[in-house]
């Protein structure tokens, strides 16, 4: 069966500070990847998604970066954090065609000081 | 451009009663799936059910149905019987194959949901 893992869980930061968060996605192959970010109360916002190696696509322009590096290896980051990238941050993962749902990582709840 | 609105911040329902979470959407396809997910306090994000714009026929997982109104790009949530462990944020997501050649997800602000003992 299918897993996506996303750590770390609880990461806190000082402002300016570089940030990488990982995800990694296991019983699959050329899934399509994605990065939101949840504002407390909040809905989602996509930030990022890639449908393969090396072809990422950006949502909103912002402080942040992403890659994908292998397959199934989706990394968020930044060079120097700002006060405003606090947040809740979520991967997913879908496999390809319209019917297919997305299915989330746990979270990675970052906190900047 | 594709939205989706959630015009219900926050509902309450009775224990073991029944609720509906509304949720509209605007769009020009004519296909697409909508879902809804919940993210109870963990926030681990859960799907909950999916419909095929194509079927006219309602989805139903167990206590959780949809009423799919396609005409009136409206998809809400009815949950039966409600328990305790439903209290969470419920989210309506609408998928489409955007001109990029991307399967993409747009989902609503979202609902909280509080169930009463």
């Amino acid at each position: 069966s299918q897993t996506i893992h996303q750590w770390p869980a609880t990461l806190v930061q000082p402002v300016g500070s570089p940030l990488s968060l990982e995800c990694t996605v296991e019983g699959t192959s050329n899934p399509n990847l994605y990065w939101y970010r949840q504002a407390a109360g909040r809905g989602l916002q996509l930030l990022f998604y890639s449908v393969g190696i090396g072809q990422i696509s950006s949502e909103v322009p912002q402080n942040l970066s992403a890659s994908r590096p292998q397959d199934r290896q989706f990394i968020l980051s930044s060079k120097k954090l700002l006060l405003s990238d606090s947040g809740f941050y979520l991967c997913a993962w879908s496999a390809q065609g319209l019917d297919q749902p997305q299915h989330f990582g746990d979270g990675t709840r970052l906190s900047i000081l | 451009a594709q939205t989706v609105t959630q015009s219900q911040p926050e509902m309450s329902v009775q224990e073991a009663e029944t609720v509906t979470l509304s949720c509209t959407y605007d769009t020009s396809e004519s296909d697409y799936y909508l879902f809804w997910y919940k993210q109870p306090p963990s926030r681990q994000m859960i799907l909950v059910i999916r419909q095929e714009a194509y079927k006219q026929q309602n989805a139903t997982e167990n206590r959780f149905s949809v009423n799919f109104q396609k005409a009136a790009k409206s998809f809400s949530l009815k949950i039966s019987d409600s328990q305790l462990g439903d209290a969470a944020m419920y989210f309506c997501a609408y998928r489409a194959l955007f001109t990029s050649g991307t399967y993409k997800y747009i989902f609503g602000t979202g609902t909280r949901l509080k169930v009463l003992a």
